[in-house]
């Protein structure tokens, strides 16, 4: 049982590159969530599904995009990579948004690079 | 708007001891719920234990209980017996009873465990 997958694992990008981190859970959960991870930061939510076919914006949205593909994935996009946008991205699902018991489970993680 | 917290950037612990880590959030909500979170150097966000703001007893899970103190907003985590597998960076998160898993996290402490 693999849970929460991120694709690729480390990143380096130059400004101005884009790229797509991939996300998938097997989980048969509704809601999945990417985070950000700064130095001395927690995590920052960045956009959030609470289930298929819809997606919302989080604490920190701007230069990212999401698409929730079909239930299993739920990508986030950067057009045009920025050096702030250099940090540690974390993939999440739960099984229903907002239930009393939700519980998240997190993928390991993508470190990515803007240079 | 709600914000966590945590002002112990760095605590260490000798093994077998116990430590306590300390976390304080602000909310003008009154039902809401509380993690910590464990994050070891693989970088995988684990949930250590949580807890119900409508619930008076402080949860317990194993080595790991929390001092829930509704009033004075303030939700520490203990671990007893400290082992070497301890070592790792915690977080305090929040969560809105009806946001879904939009997590609030605080800065994190990064607890070290001597031998």
């Amino acid at each position: 049982n693999a849970g929460v997958t991120q694709t690729p694992k480390f990143q380096v990008l130059k400004t101005g590159q884009s790229m797509t981190l991939q996300c998938a859970q097997d989980m048969n959960h509704n809601s999945m969530y990417w985070y950000r991870q700064d130095p001395g930061m927690g995590l920052r939510l960045i956009y959030y599904s609470a289930s298929e076919g819809t997606t919302d914006k989080g604490e920190v949205p701007n230069g990212y995009n999401v698409s929730r593909l079909n239930k299993r994935e739920f990508s986030l996009r950067l057009e045009s990579a920025a050096p702030s946008q250099t940090s540690v991205y974390f993939c999440a699902s739960s099984e229903y948004y907002g239930g009393v018991g939700e519980k998240l489970f997190f993928g390991s993680g993508t470190q990515l690079s803007v240079l | 708007a709600q914000t966590v917290t945590q002002s112990q950037p760095e605590m260490s612990v000798q093994e077998a001891e116990t430590v306590t880590l300390s976390c304080t959030y602000d909310t003008s909500e009154s039902d809401y719920y509380l993690f910590w979170y464990k994050q070891p150097p693989s970088r995988q966000m684990i949930l250590v234990i949580r807890q119900e703001a409508y619930k008076q007893q402080n949860a317990t899970e194993n080595r790991f209980s929390v001092n829930f103190q509704k009033a004075a907003k303030s939700f520490s985590l203990k671990i007893s017996d400290s082992q070497l597998g301890d070592a790792a960076m915690y977080f305090c998160a929040y969560r809105s009873t009806y946001q879904g898993g939009k997590l609030i996290f605080g800065q994190g402490t990064e607890l070290s465990v001597k031998p």
